[in-house]
Formats: C-alpha cells, structure tokens, sequence
C-alpha cells in the first residue's frame, strides 16, 4: 500500500534553516508529484510547491519563492524540504502528499506530518 | 487567485445527525475541481471526495454537492469517525487553494 512517512518534529530559532523528509513507498515513485501543505494552529491549509519526481521540476508557491527548496532522492524514494530563514510564522504541521496521476494536484495520499516549531 | 471560505468554523452535532458544509469559491469554479479531506488530530489528512466521485473506501453517507460558487459536503449520519475537521480544496492548478475548514464536533 502506499505510504508517506516523514522526518521527527523540529524545534528552530528564528533565522534558522530546517529540513524535513518524507520517505514514500508503495509506488512507482518517478509517476507522481508530490506536494507539500502546511498548516498554521488556527489557519487553513497552505499549499508550499510540488516537485516532480521524473525529474526533479519544481514549482513553488510565491509566498514561499527565495526560502524555500524541495528536492528528491530516487534511490531511496524520499522527497524533502528545506525551509531558510525562519520565521515565528513558520510555526505549523506540514505535511508531504502525493499526486493523483494526471489530476496533479488532487492530494490521493498524505504523509502524518511534521511539526516544526520556531522559537527563540 | 481564488479563494475557498468555509462555514460554518465549527458544527455542533450528535451522531445520527445529518451534516452539510460549505465550500464558497470566490469566483466561479468547476465543479468537477473540487476536492474534500477529512483530518483527524495526529493523522493523515484523508482524501474524501473529489468532484462528485467518493475516493476508495468512503463510505456512501458522505457526498457532495454544488456549482458555481457554491458547494456542500454532506454527511448523512453523523458516526463516531466522523467527528473531525473537514477542509475543501481546489485541484484545478498551481497554487491550489484550501478552505480554512469546519470543525464537526460533538454536541
């Protein structure tokens, strides 16, 4: 069955950088996009970018251009995001989903999440 | 770019009760672009509906609804599970937005 597993919560000063992974099985890795979505306590989600397995195309969300990076593993299946320059605001539950094919953006599958909590 | 608002933020019901959520778009969307979710406290987000198909697994007691700008999910009978927060998505393109979701709790 398909499976999305992330990183461990992190804890990040201001200002700081934080990567997080999300390992994927279950699937043909190279056939589907995966996205990453976070959410803020009290906010909706928000979608961050997508990177395309196959080749490592990304497209990110312009509130997250200049700080933001996802890139894949093929050999291990595993996507991961970096997030620079942290801010109080970054504060959420972010979550790693995959693609439904040729509905791109259609989240068939999520991982659990991870937390990252930035404070000084 | 389009934004999602749902309401209500929180639905106060007991199980048995039937449930409708809004989903309202603020400009017209297809219909068949619209997705549900149901996330549950410390687990995966869980693909629900997408236009009017239920994804593998969903029981028929959930459906959707609407057009335009306006649409529903419905929750026939409220069970247990259920009682959960609910988020609408557009999945038409890049950046595809969310509603800020609606909280099913018990009454």
């Amino acid at each position: 069955q398909v499976q999305l597993v992330q990183s461990g919560a992190e804890v990040k000063r201001p200002g700081a950088s934080v990567r997080l992974s999300c390992k994927t099985s279950g699937y043909t890795f190279a056939n589907y996009f995966l996205h990453w979505v976070r959410q803020a306590p009290g906010q909706g989600p928000e979608w961050m970018g997508m990177i395309d397995p196959s080749d490592a195309t990304t497209t990110y969300a312009q509130n997250f251009e200049g700080r933001v990076s996802m890139t894949r593993d093929t050999s291990t299946a595993t996507v991961s995001l970096e997030l620079s320059s942290l801010k109080s605001e970054d504060t959420a539950l972010y979550h790693c989903a995959r693609g439904g094919g040729t509905a791109q953006f259609l989240l068939v599958y999520w991982g659990q999440g991870t937390l990252v909590t930035v404070s000084s | 770019e389009i934004v999602l608002t749902q309401s209500p933020g929180t639905l106060s019901l007991s199980p048995g009760d039937r449930a409708t959520l809004s989903c309202r778009a603020s400009q017209t969307v297809g219909s068949g672009f619209l997705a549900w979710y149901q996330h549950r406290p410390g687990q995966a987000p869980r693909l629900l509906i997408y236009g009017a198909s239920r994804a593998a697994g969903v029981p028929d007691r959930f459906s959707s609804g609407g057009s335009g700008t306006d649409f529903t999910l419905t929750i026939s009978r409220l069970e247990a599970e259920d009682f959960s927060t609910y988020f609408c998505q557009l999945f038409r393109g890049a950046p595809p937005p969310f509603g800020g979701g609606t909280k099913v709790e018990i009454k």
